[in-house]
């Protein structure tokens, strides 16, 4: 049973213009949610967190917006660049004490020029 | 460089062999994750080590085992290797024992079973 999930295997958005990707969770027990971004032959980076009390949280052109009623979660980036080409992934952690995030499959977002 | 250390990077072994992934964490960090990242599976979470204890198991087969030293490195050990064990292992770390910060991950061991 999946309990983050990505619906979106892959976006393409226009440089400049505003990237949204978008997760669904199924587990209210979740403490916090992450979004990542992962190059091809690196390790996942850490990019915004959110914890569960909070439905907005914005750092530079990262934004992440959650909405607790719909389980839904959603992360903005304006104005979208080259360099954001990357595959995005939501993750989960919380409710039962383990500390392992539960991570959604990715959205690989292409930044067109 | 992340300052998460993943040894080796690439490895290629047979079906019914067993192998060992290495990482240092971060220095400082006493957590230490282990993910595995395969094709149609995205990112699953096997262990979690922190400061030489086992805190946290995930969808870790019988057949894999986890430790972390005391200088805080960690191994993790796949035996009886199957063909649908060849994926991508993740290690990551971080200072405590859970944090909203996330944690660091390094850059992977990219395991082949043939």
């Amino acid at each position: 049973d999946q309990q983050v999930k990505q619906n979106s295997p892959s976006l393409s958005v226009q440089e400049g213009r505003i990237s949204i990707l978008n997760c669904d969770y199924t587990n209210s027990m979740f403490d916090y949610f992450l979004w990542y971004k992962k190059y091809p032959a690196e390790g996942p980076t850490f990019l915004i967190s959110i914890s569960s009390i909070k439905d907005k949280n914005e750092d530079g052109r990262f934004t992440v917006f959650l909405n607790k009623s719909a389980k839904h979660l959603s992360l903005h980036i304006v104005p979208s660049q080259p360099g954001d080409s990357a595959v995005y992934f939501c993750a989960a952690n919380g409710g039962g004490g383990a500390d392992g995030l539960t991570f959604g499959k990715g959205t690989h977002l292409i930044i067109q020029p | 460089d992340s300052g998460v250390t993943q040894t080796p990077k690439h490895l290629i072994t047979a079906t019914g062999q067993r192998v060992t992934l290495r990482c240092s964490p971060r220095s400082g960090d006493l957590s230490v994750y282990w993910y595995q990242q395969s094709l149609d599976q995205g990112l699953q979470f096997l262990i979690q080590y922190y400061n030489g204890e086992e805190r946290a198991k995930g969808n870790i087969l019988e057949r894999f085992s986890a430790q972390q030293f005391p200088d805080l490195h960690s191994e993790l050990n796949l035996s009886s290797l199957e063909l649908g064990d060849s994926a991508l292992y993740f290690c990551a770390s971080s200072v405590g024992a859970g944090t909203m910060y996330g944690y660091t991950f390094g850059s992977g061991t990219r395991l082949t079973v043939v």
